[in-house]
C-alpha cells in the first residue's frame, strides 16, 4: 500500500525568507502524481503545485517549487520569499497514475510566517 | 462558478445521534469524494463517486457510513449511530479530470 510521510509537524519562517517542507512517500509503481496542498487557516484546501513522477524535471510555480527524488522517494517543498499569506497547513499527497483516483495524504505541516 | 460546498460547517452531536453531511460539487464533476481527518492525523479516503455510482468504498471505516449521491449531482454522508472517534473534519471534493477542487469541509463533534 502506498503511504506517504511528513516528519516535520511544524514549521516557521521570516518574511521573506525561504522554507523546505519535506515529504517522503512509498510505493511500488513507477508512474503517478505528487501534489502539494495548502489549507490555509479558512479551511479550504486548495493545490499549490503538482508533479508527474515520469517528468524529471522539477515543478515550479511562482515561488513555489519541488525537489522530486525519485529514487529516493522524496518530494520536498521550497516556498521562496515567505509572505504572510502562506501561513497555513501543507499536505503532501500521493495519486496513482490516471484522470481519477483516491489522493494518500500525508500528517500536514503547519507553516508559521514571521512578520 | 461556484466552488465545492459543504452543509453544515459545523455539526455538534451526541454519542449515539444520527448525522447527515451534504456536498455539492461543482456543477458538471462526475468525480466526488469524500475526506476525512480525525484530530492531528492524516486526511484519509472514504469513497468515490463517479456520476451516482459508488466507484472506490474503500475508506469506508464501518457499516455505520452510509454515503448517497442520487442523480450523481449532491452528494449525502450520514453516521448512524455516531460514536465519539467519528469526531473530525469532513471534506469532500470534486473533480472533471486531474485536479480535484475541495470543499470547507464539515467540523463534526461528537460528544
Amino acid at each position: 500500500a502506498q503511504t506517504v510521510t511528513q516528519s516535520q509537524p511544524e514549521m516557521s519562517v521570516q518574511e521573506a525568507e525561504t522554507v523546505t517542507l519535506s515529504c517522503t512517500y512509498d510505493t511500488s509503481e513507477s508512474d503517478y502524481y505528487l501534489f502539494w496542498y495548502k489549507q490555509p487557516p479558512s479551511r479550504q484546501m486548495i493545490l499549490v503545485i503538482r508533479q508527474e513522477a515520469y517528468k524529471q524535471q522539477n515543478a515550479t510555480e511562482n515561488r513555489f517549487s519541488v525537489n522530486f527524488q525519485k529514487a529516493a522517494k522524496s518530494f520536498s517543498l521550497k516556498i521562496s520569499d515567505s509572505q504572510l499569506g502562506d501561513a497555513a497547513m501543507y499536505f503532501c499527497a500521493y495519486r496513482k497514475l490516471g484522470n481519477t483516483g483516491k489522493l494518500i495524504f500525508g500528517q500536514g505541516t503547519t507553516l508559521q510566517v514571521k512578520p | 462558478e461556484a466552488g465545492v460546498t459543504q452543509f453544515p460547517s459545523h455539526s455538534v452531536i451526541e454519542k449515539g445521534q444520527t448525522v447527515t453531511l451534504r456536498c455539492d460539487p461543482i456543477s458538471g464533476h462526475d468525480n466526488l469524494y469524500w475526506y476525512r481527518r480525525v484530530m492531528g492525523k492524516e486526511i484519509k479516503f472514504l469513497l468515490h463517486f463517479v456520476k451516482e455510482s459508488k466507484q472506490d468504498e474503500s475508506g469506508m471505516p464501518n457499516n455505520r457510513f452510509l454515503a448517497e449521491r442520487t442523480g450523481g449531482t449532491y452528494s449525502t454522508l450520514k453516521v448512524q449511530p455516531a460514536e465519539l472517534e467519528d469526531s473530525g473534519v469532513y471534506f469532500c471534493a470534486s473533480s472533471q479530470g486531474l485536479m480535484e477542487y475541495f470543499g470547507p469541509g464539515t467540523r463534526l463533534t461528537v460528544l
